[in-house]
């Protein structure tokens, strides 16, 4: 079973738009999770933790539900620099990941 | 800068030929790791370290070994490199907020 699930998408929203992406994990026992983006053919870049119930930085924002296991990321005002695959990953207490996942693709057109 | 610094960025190699990709942080983190990337894929674990003499197998272990040679450095070796290990490899190191990553190495085995 995967660690997590993600819509691979991808998501074609225009500029301005807000958009949500959901991720649901597997393993309760998981106590943080994050956040990164990848562009093309570069390496993941973290882009937000989240340790409790959310976090919340500019227009960004996670959410975790640890009942339901998914976490969610919001875009507000999305920007053409946007662009990317954003990829989940909790972070359990083995402390590694065995996978990233494909993420989900975002394409944020003018 | 502090991070992960990955060499080299670029190999061609024959099948059959060895070689060794080399990676160092400068972050006093525990755990490094070597992950791998097919194109539309996500990134699956090779091996990792979750601290100085300390190694184990990931996901696809096949075809490589690893050296954790002190705190700092962690390489990745391809004994008898196959067409199937053309891929870009990304080490990184984690710490409770997240994993750093190099830029990656893209491997061609022809």
């Amino acid at each position: 079973r995967k660690e997590v699930e993600q819509d691979p998408g991808p998501f074609n929203v225009p500029e301005g738009a807000t958009v949500a992406f959901n991720c649901t994990y597997s393993n309760s026992a998981s106590q943080s999770f994050f956040w990164y983006r990848q562009d093309c053919r570069k390496e993941p870049k973290l882009l937000m933790s989240v340790y409790s119930s959310g976090n919340e930085d500019g227009r960004f924002t996670a959410q975790l539900n640890r009942a339901s296991q998914y976490i969610s990321l919001l875009i507000r005002d999305s920007k053409l620099s946007d662009s990317a695959t954003y990829l989940c990953v909790p972070h359990s207490n083995s402390g590694y990941a065995l996978n990233f996942g494909k993420g989900t693709s975002l394409l944020v057109t003018p | 800068n502090a991070g992960v610094t990955q060499t080299p960025k670029f190999q061609v190699l024959k099948t059959g030929q060895s070689m060794t990709l080399q990676c160092a942080q400068d972050m006093n983190h525990n755990s490094m790791y070597w992950y791998r990337q097919d194109p539309g894929m996500g990134l699956r674990l090779i091996y990792y370290s979750a601290s100085e003499g300390t190694t184990d197998k990931g996901e696809v272990p096949n075809g490589y070994n690893v050296s954790r040679l002190n705190k700092r450095e962690f390489s990745l070796r391809l004994e008898s490199a196959a067409p199937s290990q053309t891929s870009v490899y990304f080490c990184a190191s984690n710490h409770r907020d997240g994993y750093t990553f190099g830029s990656g190495t893209r491997l061609t085995v022809v």
